[in-house]
Formats: C-alpha cells, sequence, structure tokens
C-alpha cells in the first residue's frame, strides 16, 4: 500500500545531540513538508520541498536542517542548536499537479532528556 | 503574512446535539482543509473546499466555505461520543507553494 514513513516512533535526545527523523514516502509525490507540532497547538511548518535537491524554510526553521537527495525520502535533522525540541513531528507529501490532498504520516515524538 | 485562527479552542457538548466550529483566515486562499486529530495519533484528512459556497457533508460533518467572509465553518448534527478529537481548519494561501498553514485547533469533547 503506498503512503508515508515516518521512523522512529519514539525519539529521545540528549542535550547538546543531534537528531535525524526519517520520512519514506511511496507515493510518487514532488512536494514533501515537515511540520512541528506543540501540546494543544496546530501544526507549524519547519521545511518543505516541491523538487528533488531543493528546499524552503517554513515558518520556524532555526535549529533544524533537512535534504532531498531522492523523491521519496526527505530527512530532518534536529541540531543542538533547536532548544526546546521536545514535540510531535508530522511529515506530509503531495503531489503538485494532481489531486489536492495532503498525506500525513503517523508522526515521531522527540523527547529531550 | 498568513493567519489562521479557529474559535472555540475548546467544547464539550452532549450527544445529540448540534454546534458550528468557525475557521477565519487573513488573506485570499487556493483551498482550505479540515483535518481530524485523535490523541498521539496523526492527521485524518476530512474535507477539502476549493471555491466559494463549497459545501461538502460526510456522516454528521459538514463543511462550508465563504471565501469573501474567509470563513469556513464544521458543522456538527447529533453529536456522537465517537466524533470527540481535536478538529484543525489548514488553509493554503494563493501563492504560497501549498504551504498549508494551520489553525490552533479545537478540541471538542462530546459527552455521553
Amino acid at each position: 500500500d503506498g503512503g508515508i514513513t515516518q521512523s522512529p516512533k519514539y525519539l529521545f535526545r540528549k542535550e547538546g545531540q543531534n537528531v535525524t527523523l526519517s520520512c519514506e514516502q511511496n507515493l510518487n509525490h514532488d512536494a514533501m513538508y515537515w511540520y512541528r507540532q506543540d501540546p494543544g497547538q496546530g501544526l507549524r511548518l519547519i521545511y518543505y520541498s516541491q523538487i528533488v535537491n531543493d528546499f524552503q524554510k517554513g515558518d520556524i526553521a532555526e535549529g533544524y536542517s533537512v535534504s532531498r537527495e531522492k523523491k521519496e525520502s526527505f530527512p530532518l535533522t534536529v541540531t543542538s542548536a533547536q532548544k526546546n525540541p521536545t514535540a510531535f513531528y508530522l511529515c506530509a507529501s503531495r503531489e503538485l499537479a494532481g489531486p489536492y490532498g495532503y498525506t500525513f504520516g503517523s508522526g515521531t515524538r522527540l523527547t529531550v532528556v | 503574512e498568513l493567519k489562521v485562527e479557529q474559535n472555540p479552542l475548546f467544547l464539550s457538548m452532549q450527544e445529540g446535539k448540534n454546534y458550528t466550529i468557525y475557521c477565519n483566515y487573513s488573506t485570499t486562499s487556493d483551498r482550505l482543509y479540515w483535518y481530524r486529530q485523535d490523541p498521539g495519533k496523526s492527521l485524518e484528512s476530512l474535507f477539502v473546499l476549493l471555491s466559494n459556497g463549497a459545501v461538502k457533508q460526510e456522516g454528521r460533518l459538514m463543511a462550508s466555505l465563504d471565501t469573501k467572509a474567509r470563513l469556513s465553518t464544521l458543522h456538527i448534527t447529533a453529536a456522537v461520543h465517537d466524533l470527540s478529537a481535536t478538529y484543525f481548519c489548514a488553509v493554503v494561501g494563493t501563492g504560497t507553494a501549498s504551504k498549508l498553514t494551520f489553525g490552533t485547533g479545537t478540541r471538542l469533547q462530546v459527552t455521553l
């Protein structure tokens, strides 16, 4: 079945450590997005990519980095510069030229220990 | 900058009652989405609204869009406990490269 796979489901980060969240899709979608959700709040856009080897900052990109070396993969690295990384991270994708629906992954819950 | 506001933020209602969630946005929009989220889970797509006057219905939920007022509503008819969840509206602003901007969500609690 086609979809988006995020891993791991839970991730614990020590202070000063970089961690990478995986997002893989087999939908052949052009665009991919990373969102952060804090408790009781809506989702905020971190980074997005519309084409391989190109990506743009969203509203809260500081302390995060991404790459888009393959169409199906859009990993997010949470760097030590992100001072408050504890949150729920959701990856999404959509086909730019086709239907309007966004497909969301199941999310990664990141906690600083 | 596109801003999306939802109200109420929290809604407690009895089974069998009707209610409406409101979603206002600040700039022109290409399309508007409604999502449902259960605790600790991802987002479930409910509706996408593309044009002024669009109305979509699925079961006890009906969504509408007024682009002139920059307002969308999600109407709940005869609520049941299974509808308890958080509901988000999200807007793609015109010329924003398909970026979704989310409202803060409405947490709906349907009591028996």
